[in-house]
Parts: structure tokens; C-alpha cells; sequence
């Protein structure tokens, strides 16, 4: 069965520096998404994506955060400028087409900016 | 705003007992409810979702929407139930993203 795939599975960095995380989303969906989850918090959702822009984001995908597609298999997220409270598991999740079709979730990046 | 209230944080049971991990949801419109699960070292996977009104691995959840409730249950508790339990809404048109609550942590004693 086709799985999401987020690579890396752990990056530390510093503050300050910029991170990328990287998702390769199951081939035929459509839909694609970023949520976080800080330790012993909620899953939170950050950004929603479909047809080469942003559909939906949260209050905390601020300026320091950007998403795209650049080369039309990859779904990247950037943090420009990483924070200590930027540490946390980051989570891609897509979805085929239509309201109701599941969101299928990757393994996550633990994210650690020391 | 949407929210999800998952009031336990952990929930132990013996194998075999009746499992019934509690979910309340806020939300003004028609929501969509899901329950996804994570066993140890595995990611977020689907268990189940309101509209589909069926049984995943014994378990049953129904939308009670008087009550703003989608509580999870089992009849019988197995070992391998273990796992962090998730409930989910999403508002009921189109793309639109999942509102989580904290997670409730399942384990299921020999």
C-alpha cells in the first residue's frame, strides 16, 4: 500500500538557521497538508495546500514559514529562521480528492533547534 | 472555532474488560469526526470516521450530536489495542484541515 514519506527523520539545528522538511506525497493526491505536534501537546494544524497554493493557514504559520512544490512530487516545508519553540514532530498528511477522503499522515521530522 | 476535548490522558484497562475513550467536540456547523490511532513507533493511521458507520478492529464510534460527542468503544479490550488514541474534527465542506484533540493513551494490561 502507498505510504507518505517524510525525509529527514531527525534534524537538529541551531537557532537562527534555516530547515527544510521534505514529503513525498502518495502519487495520486492532491491535497497536502502540514500540522506539528510539541511535545506532550496536541497535533496542530499549520498550512493546507492544493493546486500550487496555500488553501487554509493557522496563526501560527507566520511569515517564517513557507510551503511549495518544487518539482512537482516533492511538498517542503521552510522555516526560515528557526526558534527553540519551533522544536517539535512535523507531520505531512495528504489526501486523494473530495471532502471525504481520508488524510494519510507520514512518519513525521522531529524537528530539535537548539 | 472548532475544538476537541479528549479529557483523558490516559486510560488503563485489563484485557478483556469494555474500553470507552471519550471525545467532545465545539463546533457551530455540521462537523466530520474521525478517530485516528498511532501504535508505538508508527505513524497517524486512520481507525475510524463517523460517516462510515462501521466496526475497525472492534472498535465503534457514534456521532451523538445532541451531546457534541463521538466517544470510542470496544467491547473487549485486547493487548494490542495498546496505543495513543486521537480524536478529530473537520468542518463538513471540502478541503479542509483536522482539529486534534490531546490524545488518549490506551493500555491494555495482561
Amino acid at each position: 500500500e502507498p505510504e507518505v514519506t517524510q525525509t529527514p527523520s531527525h534534524q537538529v539545528t541551531q537557532m537562527g538557521q534555516e530547515v527544510i522538511l521534505r514529503c513525498v506525497p502518495i502519487s495520486n493526491h492532491l491535497y497536502f497538508y502540514w500540522y506539528r505536534q510539541i511535545l506532550g501537546q496536541k497535533v496542530e494544524f499549520l498550512v493546507s495546500f492544493y493546486n500550487n497554493e496555500i488553501s487554509e493557514k493557522s496563526e501560527i504559520f507566520d511569515d517564517q514559514f513557507s510551503v511549495e512544490r518544487p518539482d512537482g512530487s516533492n511538498f517542503t516545508l521552510k522555516i526560515r529562521s528557526t526558534k527553540l519553540e519551533d522544536s517539535a514532530m512535523y507531520f505531512c498528511a495528504t489526501r486523494q480528492r473530495g471532502s471525504a477522503d481520508t488524510q494519510y499522515f507520514g512518519p513525521g521530522t522531529r524537528l530539535t533547534v537548539l | 472555532a472548532q475544538r476537541v476535548t479528549q479529557p483523558e490522558k490516559l486510560l488503563s484497562v485489563f484485557k478483556g474488560a469494555p474500553v470507552e475513550l471519550k471525545c467532545n467536540y465545539s463546533y457551530s456547523g455540521s462537523p466530520e469526526l474521525f478517530w485516528y490511532v498511532q501504535y508505538s513507533r508508527q505513524r497517524l493511521q486512520l481507525l475510524l470516521r463517523h460517516i462510515s458507520r462501521e466496526s475497525i478492529k472492534g472498535f465503534t464510534a457514534d456521532l451523538n450530536k445532541g451531546e457534541t460527542s463521538f466517544h470510542l468503544k470496544k467491547p473487549f479490550a485486547q493487548e494490542e489495542d495498546s496505543a495513543m488514541y486521537y480524536c478529530a474534527l473537520s468542518r463538513n465542506s471540502g478541503n479542509t484541515p483536522l482539529v486534534f484533540g490531546k490524545g488518549t493513551r490506551l493500555s491494555v494490561i495482561a
